[in-house]
């Protein structure tokens, strides 16, 4: 059974950067099937995809274009996770933020993880 | 205002048949790309319902389906329990935009 854990910090100050953590359980972040995505959801913007990282002999990232430029998603192949690093935020940054799997066979955000509140606040 | 449109709400009584309507345009669902389901309980991650336009997850009970035809997608959900009670959002990619988009939700209440 697969399982996404998050880790990160709840409260970021504005201009600061907002880093999450995904370990994942019962697969691995190097899979030929998979992408490791994050999704963030708040009042204002509902469910917004961020971002992927991926591994088809190589690794692969792909950005949304309302954060581009200030977004990386990162694979850790040592410990088994991936990573979001969001820059630059502000308030409207605040939002809960989810990792997700996507599994090529399903072709959908079939695995989450359980989410982390996030408040952009000084 | 989200890429796909949903309605903010519906409701039905137990045992009833609903459906929820997910509008999109050329560059998403009318591009021939599927739409995903995914049923949200209050404080709790998004869950996937239906993938593929019409195919359930193991797990997931056959009172729930989904079709799509042109720019439009439904999911259904038939022999409406209290459990259903929950935010049910449609999903799919979107070329114009290069990204996974996501309606706005739509809020079921089992009356």
């Amino acid at each position: 059974q697969v399982q996404l854990q998050q880790s990160g910090p709840g409260l970021v100050k504005p201009s600061q950067t907002l880093s999450l953590t995904c370990a994942i359980s019962g697969d691995s972040v190097s899979s030929n099937s998979a992408g490791w995505n994050w999704v963030r959801q708040s009042p204002t913007r509902g469910l917004e995809w961020l971002g992927r990282t991926y591994y088809r002999s190589e690794w692969y990232s792909d950005y949304a274009v309302s954060v581009k430029g200030r977004i990386t998603v990162n694979p850790d192949t040592s410990k088994n996770q991936f990573s979001l690093q969001l820059n630059s935020v502000t308030p409207e940054d605040t939002a809960v933020y989810y990792c997700a799997r996507t599994d090529w066979g399903v072709d959908a955000f079939d695995v989450w993880g359980q989410g982390t509140v996030v408040t952009v606040s000084s | 205002q989200s890429v796909l449109t949903q309605p903010p709400s519906v409701s039905g009584a137990p045992g009833q048949r609903i459906t929820i309507s997910c509008t999109g345009s050329s560059s998403n669902l009318g591009a021939s790309y599927d739409v995903r389901w995914y049923q949200q309980l209050p404080g709790t991650a998004p869950k996937l319902l239906i993938y593929g336009n019409t195919h359930r997850p193991s797990g997931v009970p056959d009172r729930f389906s989904g079709s799509k035809s042109g720019t439009s997608a439904s999911l259904a959900i038939t022999g409406l329990q209290a459990e259903d009670e929950a935010a049910y959002y449609c999903q799919s990619y979107d070329s114009s935009l290069s990204a996974w988009v996501f309606g706005g939700g739509t809020k079921l209440t089992v009356l």
